[in-house]
């Protein structure tokens, strides 16, 4: 079956980290470029990260740029997030989607900053 | 980047059409072939519904239809139906890598 998994969601404290991982199956993973989009509560989906098929080019939104590093390893089918200094405002479930065109998305993950 | 604009609700009865416009500027709309719409129900993840401005990913009912003029995209839905009543967003590529958001439009099918 085609599927994007992501996992890793959870409560964390304000200043804290939080490793995001997206599991596919069923096409060539290292083919495609990839991003994560998130939807906080009462609120619309936000663009946050791109990497392209081979790794090589990657890009932020302005709301996490230097906080979020996005990585994949093509070998492990996988895609990464490593979120850290954690705000309030990151609080929103998130999903990895796939190529430029956004066609294919996972079910998401809740990420919860809270004290 | 700002995001695209789109109204915040839109209504129509079963088996009538109704429109979403998506309104953005040279920079992402006007810009690029890469508009999608997708289509999210409470607690469920976004489904693509149109890509690349008017492509139907298979097993999208043709009810469902894309468009784009200058700087504006629309999403046409006719024959409307009870699920269809969800949220629906736009989306287009920004250049740079960068992808910006509709805010969402709130579908009641009345």
């Amino acid at each position: 079956e085609v599927q994007l998994v992501e996992s890793g969601g959870g409560l964390v404290q304000p200043g804290g980290s939080l490793r995001l991982s997206c599991a596919a199956s069923g096409f060539s993973f290292s083919s495609y470029d990839m991003n994560w989009v998130r939807r906080a509560p009462g609120k619309g989906l936000e663009w946050i990260s791109y990497i392209s098929s081979s790794g090589r080019t990657i890009n932020y939104a302005d709301s996490v740029k230097g906080r979020f590093t996005i990585s994949r390893d093509n070998a492990k089918n996988s895609l990464y997030l490593q979120m850290s200094s954690l705000r309030d405002e990151d609080t929103a479930v998130y999903y990895c989607a796939r190529e430029w065109s956004l066609v294919m998305w996972g079910q998401g993950t809740l990420v919860t900053v809270s004290s | 980047q700002s995001a695209l604009t789109q109204p915040r609700s839109v209504s129509g009865s079963p088996g009538q059409s109704v429109t979403i416009s998506c309104t953005g500027t040279s920079s992402d709309v006007g810009g690029y072939i890469y508009v999608s719409w997708y289509q999210q129900h409470p607690g469920k993840a976004p489904k693509v519904m149109i890509y690349d401005g008017s492509k139907r990913p298979s097993g999208v009912p043709d009810r469902f239809s894309g468009s784009k003029s200058g700087n504006t995209a629309s999403l046409t839905i006719s024959g409307l139906q009870a699920e269809d009543e969800a949220d629906y967003y736009c989306c287009s590529y920004a250049g740079t890598y960068t992808w910006v958001f509709g805010g969402g439009t709130k579908l009641t099918v009345l």
